[in-house]
């Protein structure tokens, strides 16, 4: 089984320019996250999605960053403008939905390294 | 609101000697707890988890963790160290949306 992807691996991008990144979660796993670790910080959550629904965007950091998941297989995450505090890694996991709405363990992608400068 | 602490930055243990790497918590209602560990270049790989039931729950490569309502713990343990542990890990919990401590890096020396 193809664990979760997530494209590109790495992006240097001048502040102001647009990125997107791509989220490839486990086959038949409704549930997609989106975090992020800002270089020494911890690992902070962006948002969920339940199949193409955003379940809780709370972690968003502002209105420059938007995810979309249509059709609700891959994601994207795009950054419009990317500002130099953006740089860090971005992760993406996913996990089933079982029964009762309820879902256990995260899988995560390997996660893109982005660098604004 | 949830709160996951790791309060070693770095831990050193030689290999074949036991490890624990420690973890905290402060969350409402019933824990939700994971521990994840990552290598150098690659993502998150999950190790256990505490749901319900027995409060040593068993993971991969020998890994695992004792639950502990009263110190309001997690630690990750292993009997026996191997060079190829050596990474760094991660504390977890939460329902779906997930808090992660700063992480632990461990260094196991042959």
């Amino acid at each position: 089984e193809a664990g979760v992807t997530q494209f590109p691996s790495h992006s240097v991008i001048e502040k102001g320019q647009t990125v997107t990144l791509r989220c490839d979660p486990i086959s038949g796993h409704d549930n997609l996250y989106w975090y992020r670790r800002v270089m020494g910080k911890e690992i902070k959550f962006l948002l969920h999605f339940v199949k193409e629904s955003k379940q809780d965007e709370s972690g968003m950091p502002n209105n420059r960053f938007l995810a979309e998941r249509t059709g609700g297989t891959y994601s994207t995450l795009k950054v419009q403008p990317a500002e130099l505090e953006d740089s860090g890694v971005y992760f993406c996991a996913s996990s089933q939905r079982l029964a009762g709405g309820l879902s256990y363990e995260q899988y995560f992608g390997p996660g893109t390294r982005l660098t604004v400068t | 609101a949830q709160s996951v602490a790791q309060p070693e930055d770095q831990v050193n243990v030689a290999e074949g000697n036991p490890l624990t790497v420690k973890c905290t918590y402060s969350v409402s209602g019933n824990p939700y707890l994971f521990w994840y560990v990552q290598y150098p270049n690659r993502g998150l790989q999950f190790l256990l988890k505490y749901i319900t039931g027995d409060n040593l729950v068993k993971g991969s490569y020998g890994f695992e963790a004792e639950f502990n309502k009263s110190q309001t713990s997690f630690h990750l343990k292993k009997p026996s160290a191997l060079v190829s542990d050596s990474a760094l890990y991660f504390c977890a919990g939460g329902f779906q949306k997930l808090v992660f401590g700063t992480g632990t890096r461990l260094l196991v020396s042959p």
